[in-house]
């Protein structure tokens, strides 16, 4: 079956420390996303990437970083610089006609030790 | 700018009940719009589309019709059961944001036995 991989499910970072948060898709799709949801929120974006080896910083990207050199992994790394990384993150895909809708993986809860 | 506004909840319900959230837009150019459900600890799944005015979706015994004279895509239900316990989003896609998905807050659905 066709999807988006997450993982982990559960991550828990110490302080100082970067961790990498992995999304891999197997629709074929170009663009792909990252989110971050908070308690009682909506979904705020952190960084998308519309072609390989190219991505665009999103509402909230201060504190995050971002790869895309293949076409179905698009891993975000959490660094030191994120004061409040205590969230829940999905990652998206949706192919090339944007007017189609996005596919969203299960999501990875961090948390801070 | 691109806005989801939908009412806020909490919602809470007995079954077999009639359902109705409310989901009201501003957009620039002709936006397709969306309907998401996020069950609890999961990512989003597509729930219905409509990419066009009149256009009416459907999927699981839920509706919404684009209504660009209102901007609105109200969400309804005719009979609502437990399993339909989660949050809801709104989004819309539009050129004017290089079509980058723009989400409502989320509702909270509850419907008791």
């Amino acid at each position: 079956d066709g999807g988006i991989t997450q993982s982990p499910k559960y991550l828990f970072r110490k302080e100082g420390q970067n961790v990498t948060l992995s999304c891999e898709q197997n629709l074929n799709h170009d663009a792909m996303y990252w989110y971050r949801q908070d308690p009682g929120q909506g979904l705020r974006l952190i960084y998308y990437s519309q072609i390989v080896n190219d991505f665009q910083k999103g509402d909230i990207a201060e504190g995050y970083s971002v790869s895309r050199e293949k076409k179905e992994s698009f891993p975000l790394t959490v660094t030191s610089a994120q004061k409040n990384p205590t969230a829940f993150y999905l990652c998206a895909s949706s192919p090339e006609e944007r007017r189609q809708p996005q596919h969203f993986g299960d999501g990875t809860r961090l948390s801070i030790l | 700018g691109n806005s989801v506004t939908q009412m806020e909840g909490p919602v809470t319900l007995s079954e077999e009940a009639f359902l109705t959230i409310n989901c009201t837009y501003t957009a620039t150019g002709y936006p397709s719009l969306f309907w998401y459900v996020q069950y609890p600890g999961e990512g989003l799944q597509l729930l219905l589309k409509a990419t066009k005015a009149d256009d009416k979706g459907s999927n699981k015994g839920f509706e919404a019709t684009y209504r660009k004279e209102t901007t609105s895509f109200h969400l309804e239900k005719g009979s609502v059961q437990v399993s339909d316990s989660a949050v809801y989003f709104c989004a819309l896609t539009a050129r004017g944001s290089n079509y980058k998905l723009t989400f409502g807050k989320g509702t909270l659905l509850t419907v008791n036995p």
